[in-house]
C-alpha cells in the first residue's frame, strides 16, 4: 500500500526552530513535496526534494532520504504567521500526488 | 501568476441533489485534479484530466464524474449528492509542458477550495 506519516499537530515558541518529519512507503517515487496551507485556504508550495541532502529556502528547509524513506521540514527563526498546516505530498510517478494528513502548527508568543 | 479559481467558496445542498463545482484556470495547464480534503486523512484525488476530454479515476471516484469540454475548465460532478460527499473539494492544474521542456515533477496550483455541506 501506500502511505505517508506525519505528527498530526505541533507547538513551538516564536523566534524558535521546528522540524517537521515525515515518513512514506510509495510503489513509486519521483520526489517530496511540502506545502503550507493555513485554515480555510488552498495549500501553497514550500519545496520539492529530488535528491537526497537538505536544500535551503530562506527561514525553511527541507531535507530527504530516500534510502529511509524520510523526509523533514524545518523552519527557523519561527513567526506567528507560521501557524498552519503543512503537508507532506509524495510524487509517487506520472502526474499522481499523494498526500499526507498535514500537521497543524501551533506557534506561540 | 497562475489563477485557479473555483465556482463557490460555500454550497450546501440536500441529499439526492445534482451539484456542479467548478474550476478554471488560466495558465494554460494541460493537467487538472479534483481532491477532497478531511481532517486526518489529508487530500485525497477523486478525478484527474490530462487533456480535453481525457479523464481519469483517482483514488476515489465513487460517486463523482467529471468533465473537461475545453482546456481551462474541469468541472466535478456529484450526481446525487450524500451526507458522505459533505468535505473540502480542492481543485488544482501543472503543466506538463513549460520553455518547451517536460517537466512532469512540477508543483500544482490549488484553487481556493470548495466548503460542501450535504444535508
Amino acid at each position: 500500500g501506500q502511505n505517508i506519516d506525519q505528527p498530526t499537530e505541533m507547538t513551538a515558541t516564536e523566534g524558535a526552530i521546528v522540524q517537521i518529519n515525515c515518513t512514506y512507503q510509495t510503489s513509486g517515487f519521483n520526489g517530496l513535496f511540502w506545502y503550507q496551507q493555513h485554515a480555510g485556504e488552498a495549500p501553497t508550495f514550500l519545496s520539492y526534494n529530488v535528491l537526497d541532502g537538505l536544500e535551503e529556502k530562506g527561514r525553511f528547509s527541507s531535507f530527504l532520504s530516500r534510502s529511509k524513506g524520510y523526509s523533514y521540514l524545518l523552519l527557523k527563526e519561527l513567526q506567528m504567521k507560521d501557524s498552519a498546516s503543512y503537508l507532506c505530498a509524495a510524487n509517487t510517478g506520472g502526474f499522481k500526488t499523494i498526500f499526507g494528513a498535514g500537521t497543524r502548527l501551533f506557534v506561540k508568543a | 501568476d497562475v489563477k485557479v479559481t473555483q465556482s463557490s467558496r460555500y454550497l450546501v445542498k440536500r441529499t439526492g441533489e445534482k451539484v456542479f463545482l467548478e474550476c478554471v484556470q488560466d495558465m494554460d495547464h494541460e493537467n487538472m485534479f479534483w481532491y477532497r480534503q478531511d481532517p486526518g486523512l489529508g487530500l485525497r484525488l477523486i478525478y484527474f484530466s490530462y487533456d480535453v476530454k481525457m479523464k481519469e479515476k483517482g483514488d476515489i471516484p465513487e460517486g463523482y464524474s467529471v468533465s473537461r469540454e475545453k482546456k481551462e475548465r474541469f468541472s466535478l460532478i456529484l450526481e446525487s449528492a450524500s451526507t458522505n460527499q459533505t468535505s473540502m473539494y480542492l481543485c488544482a492544474s501543472r503543466p506538463t509542458i513549460s520553455g518547451g521542456i517536460e517537466i512532469s515533477t512540477d508543483t500544482q496550483y490549488f484553487g481556493p477550495g470548495t466548503r460542501l455541506t450535504v444535508l
